[in-house]
């Protein structure tokens, strides 16, 4: 079947520090991958995607490029702040799969000044 | 981007009592839309596909006498909690898949989400 795996959290890093989370995802077939952030008592919002091997997605100095080969989609930002601590979820979707996403399972990420 | 609206956003009820929930996409054609349970610190559970013009399709486990959804139009799903217990409250997001509009095909958009509250 098809799944997403995530690393656990909490992150915590302070202001300025490099962030990485790490997805690695399985899939029947070729999926896309997204990242979607959660800040808190709201809804998902689409961060970045990528929709083929090689692509890199890239949203608000976040980056994630779809690995094939190691079948992964890690989350990279060079310089977090304050206002990106939220909850981070890596996901995937199949044309086959009527593109309905299957999320991780979430990573906190607290930034600290 | 494109917006999704969920109302009520914030809703405490009695045990027992019933709480419709709305979903609408209000700038493009959602011919489904999508139900998700999270649990606090978890991820999202989808509960059923809300289907315009059709019966929706619950995951398994999902009570549907108890999860009712009616997607009446292109841009309105509801779920209804019916009867409900301390044990359904939750925060219920929504997520509509575009079919017409401005918007990529397929692309899904997520509602700001209801937190349910049942005393």
């Amino acid at each position: 079947g098809n799944s997403v795996t995530q690393m656990e959290g909490p992150v915590t890093l302070s202001e300025e520090a490099f962030l990485t989370i790490n997805c690695t995802y399985t899939a029947t077939g070729y999926p896309s991958l997204f990242w979607y952030v959660q800040y808190p008592g709201e809804g998902l919002q689409l961060l970045l995607k990528a929709t083929k091997a090689d692509d890199k997605g890239s949203n608000k100095g976040f980056e994630a490029t779809y690995r094939k080969e190691t079948t992964s989609f890690h989350l990279e930002k060079g310089s977090v702040q304050v206002s990106d601590s939220a909850v981070y979820f890596c996901a995937l979707s199949l044309s086959g799969g009527s593109y309905i996403p299957t999320f991780g399972r979430g990573t906190s990420l607290i930034v600290h000044p | 981007g494109a917006v999704v609206s969920q109302h009520p956003s914030r809703v405490i009820c009695k045990s027992g009592t019933s709480v419709k929930i709305e979903c609408r996409s209000l700038d493009f054609q959602a011919t489904t839309m999508f139900w998700y349970r999270q649990f606090p610190k978890q991820s999202l559970m989808l509960m059923a596909t809300s289907n315009e013009g059709s019966k929706a399709t619950y995951e398994q486990g999902v009570e549907k006498d108890k999860f009712l959804i009616n997607h009446a139009s292109l841009t309105l799903s509801t779920l209804t909690v019916t009867s409900a217990h301390p044990e359904d409250s939750s925060f219920y997001i929504c997520s509509a898949r575009v079919a017409g509009g401005p918007y990529p095909y397929n692309e899904q958009f997520f509602g700001p989400g209801t937190r349910l509250t049942v005393l």
